[in-house]
């Protein structure tokens, strides 16, 4: 069974600095990955998504890494601001054809990520 | 365009109640899913839906629960019998899937259903 770990759980850092967030999952079977913010209350939103075949991906002041065969994920943020505070989740799917039903995800545990200003 | 709805956004009923939560996903995307998110327990999956396939409920807690989806678009998810346990934030989600191998399926979230059983 799939298990995702995100150390560490909460997450405090000044504004300005640059930080790294960590995703391990336990089985490195996957399709892909995937890393969401959540803001209190709110629904989650998609941030960025990693294939299996790549080995990272960027928007903006974000750059999310994947090496599977370890089983680890990082998300790398930039220059952080106030409006980056949130939880931050990643989650795998699992490989397989769409046509078998393998598109559940299997969540992290979440570090909710405070930036001071 | 239009993202994932869904309504309500709270919920408070009583013990024992049936209640319905009831998903809009994003126009097109022909898989939906059903995920609840516990205090202190993650985000786990429910049920999901694809095309007119049969649905995969291997997520669903109890014989309490269950989902709908209506015409390939809205789908209900439906609580008999509610107990305090279930409160919880229940989100939907859509993706369009490609069934080449290669697309990407991101799914794509709502805002959820925060649903409080006294």
């Amino acid at each position: 069974k799939q298990e995702v770990t995100q150390i560490p759980a909460a997450l405090s850092v000044p504004e300005g600095e640059n930080l790294v967030l960590n995703c391990s999952f336990t089985d490195s079977a996957i399709y892909n990955l995937q890393w969401f913010r959540q803001d209190p209350g709110k629904g989650l939103t998609s941030l960025l998504l990693i294939q299996s075949s790549q080995r990272e991906q960027t928007s903006g002041r974000l750059n999310a890494s994947l090496d599977k065969s370890s089983g680890r994920s990082t998300l790398y943020i930039a220059a952080s601001q106030p409006g980056d505070s949130a939880t931050y989740l990643c989650a795998v799917r699992p490989p397989g054809s769409s046509n078998f039903g393998n598109e559940k995800l299997t969540f992290g545990t979440g570090t909710r990520l405070t930036i001071i200003p | 365009g239009a993202g994932v709805s869904q309504s309500p956004s709270n919920k408070v009923t009583e013990k024992g109640k049936d209640v319905e939560l009831r998903c809009d996903p994003i126009s097109g995307h022909t898989a939906l899913y059903w995920y609840r998110q516990s205090l202190g327990q993650g985000l786990e999956f429910l049920i999901y839906f694809q095309g007119n396939s049969a649905p995969d409920k291997s997520g669903l807690p109890s014989d309490r629960f269950s989902a709908e989806r209506t015409g390939g678009s809205v789908s209900t998810l439906t609580i008999q019998r509610t107990q305090q346990e279930d409160s919880a934030v229940y989100l939907c989600a859509s993706s369009l899937v490609v069934f080449s191998g290669r697309g990407r399926n991101e799914q794509f979230f709502g805002p959820g259903t925060r649903l409080t059983v006294l």
